[in-house]
């Protein structure tokens, strides 16, 4: 069936750097755009980046851009986030999601906590 | 950005009443770009509705989708109480952005 697993999650100190991946089974990898969003505790949902399909195009929020990287590996049938510069405010659970506009599938999520 | 903001922050209501949950834009939603999730506590958000009003695979037809422009609205004809849950609109016009949700609790 379809799934997407993420993986990766912890803890950090601030500045610290961590990546986070998101395997994918049940379709067609390569054919999907695939984002990551996140949610901070007790808060509600937050896009953070998304790539395409080719992997020619990605898109990070504002609040990420120049600290995070989202790539893929087709071969792997994985998905990443590479997450630099960390803050206290990134504290959250990050999900992977299938979908070039909305998100038809999601993954059951992984907690990143940045803290000293 | 476009924003979006839900309203009620929370809805309670009894059993089998009808629950209007609103998400306004602040600006047009083109094209009706307008999803809306549903996250039970403690699990992943599941989408509803697509496009404004389009169910999703395997969504009862209990849950509709309307609206256009800036003004839309997702019903829940007849509450039960595995609808507890928090609802989210995202728009996918420009970027993406979910609204603050709406918290639907049984009375």
């Amino acid at each position: 069936q379809v799934q997407l697993v993420e993986s990766g999650g912890g803890l950090v100190k601030p500045g610290g750097s961590m990546r986070i991946a998101c395997a994918v089974s049940g379709f067609s990898f390569s054919d999907y755009h695939m984002n990551w969003i996140r949610q901070a505790p007790g808060k509600g949902l937050e896009w953070v980046s998304n790539i395409s399909s080719s992997s020619g195009d990605s898109n990070h929020a504002d609040s990420v851009r120049g600290r995070f990287t989202i790539s893929r590996d087709h071969a792997k049938n994985s998905l990443y986030l590479q997450m630099n510069s960390l803050r206290a405010e990134d504290t959250a659970v990050y999900y992977c999601a299938r979908g070039r506009f909305y998100m038809d599938v999601w993954g059951k999520g992984t907690t990143v906590t940045v803290s000293s | 950005e476009i924003v979006l903001t839900q309203s009620p922050g929370t809805l309670s209501l009894s059993p089998g009443e009808r629950a209007t949950l609103s998400c306004r834009a602040s600006q047009s939603v083109t094209s009706n770009y307008l999803a809306w999730y549903q996250q039970k506590p403690g699990q992943t958000p599941r989408l509803l509705i697509y496009d404004a009003s389009n169910r999703a695979t395997g969504i009862p037809d209990k849950f509709s989708g309307s609206g256009s422009g800036t003004d839309f609205t997702l019903t829940i004809s007849r509450l039960e109480p595995e609808d507890i849950a928090v609802y989210y609109c995202q728009q996918y016009v420009s970027s993406f952005t979910f609204g603050g949700g709406t918290k639907v609790e049984i009375k």
